[in-house]
């Protein structure tokens, strides 16, 4: 079935990097866009980038635009986010999900010193 | 960005009855395709989120006939028919029509 499993998170320092991951399975990954979306703790969703399906068209977010970049290596069924610079703010649970229609269980980073 | 505004922010249900979850949007959602592309997730007490409606009214596989979404242009809804102890959680709508992508604030059902 179809499933979506993301890595990477844990604890980082302001201003430090963190890469996320997201190991696709059970769909022709190439053939759909991918999106990363996030949840604050205990807040709403925020929608945080979208990669297409060949990764030739990227969109993010206002908050992030700059500091984070998606990728994905359709040999590998495997979406990335790189995010960089980041802040206290960019705490939450990481989610990748393929066209809005399944979703992964997530990834915690926090942002602390 | 185009704002989603959802109401109620808390909605008290018995079991067995009706729910109603309202959403509106800052502008218009009818693309330029002449779709509208407006989804309504549920999110349920330490799981992720899950699509139950895309493009207003359209029910993604697996989803009880119970939930239904509906409305055009800024206005939206989403009906659940009779709530069962399973509907416990939060229900966001969201816009993917303009860019940024926007959510709602969500709408918190719970069992009265």
């Amino acid at each position: 079935q179809v499933q979506l499993v993301e890595s990477g998170g844990g604890v980082v320092q302001p201003g430090r990097s963190l890469r996320l991951s997201c190991a696709a399975s059970g769909f022709t990954f190439s053939s759909y866009g991918m999106h990363w979306v996030r949840q604050a703790p205990g807040k709403g969703l925020e929608w945080v980038a979208v990669i297409s399906y060949d990764g030739s068209n990227k969109y993010y977010a206002d908050s992030v635009k700059g500091r984070f970049t998606i990728s994905r290596d359709n040999s590998k069924n495997t979406l990335y986010l790189q995010m960089n610079s980041l802040r206290a703010e960019d705490t939450a649970v990481y989610y990748c999900a393929k066209g809005g229609g399944v979703w992964g269980q997530g990834t915690t980073v926090t942002v602390s010193s | 960005d185009v704002v989603m505004t959802q109401s109620p922010l808390s909605l008290p249900v018995t079991l067995g009855q009706p729910a109603s979850i309202s959403c509106r949007s800052s502008q218009s959602l009818v693309h330029s395709d002449g779709n509208t592309y407006l989804n309504w997730f549920q999110q349920r007490p330490g799981q992720s989120p899950r699509r139950l409606i895309y493009k207003v009214s359209n029910r993604d596989s697996g989803v009880p006939d119970r939930f239904s979404g509906s409305g055009s242009g800024t206005d939206f809804t989403l009906k659940i028919s009779r709530v069962e102890a399973e509907d416990v959680g939060v229900y966001y709508c969201m816009q993917g029509t303009h860019w940024p992508l926007t959510f709602g604030g969500g709408t918190k059902v719970e069992i009265k």
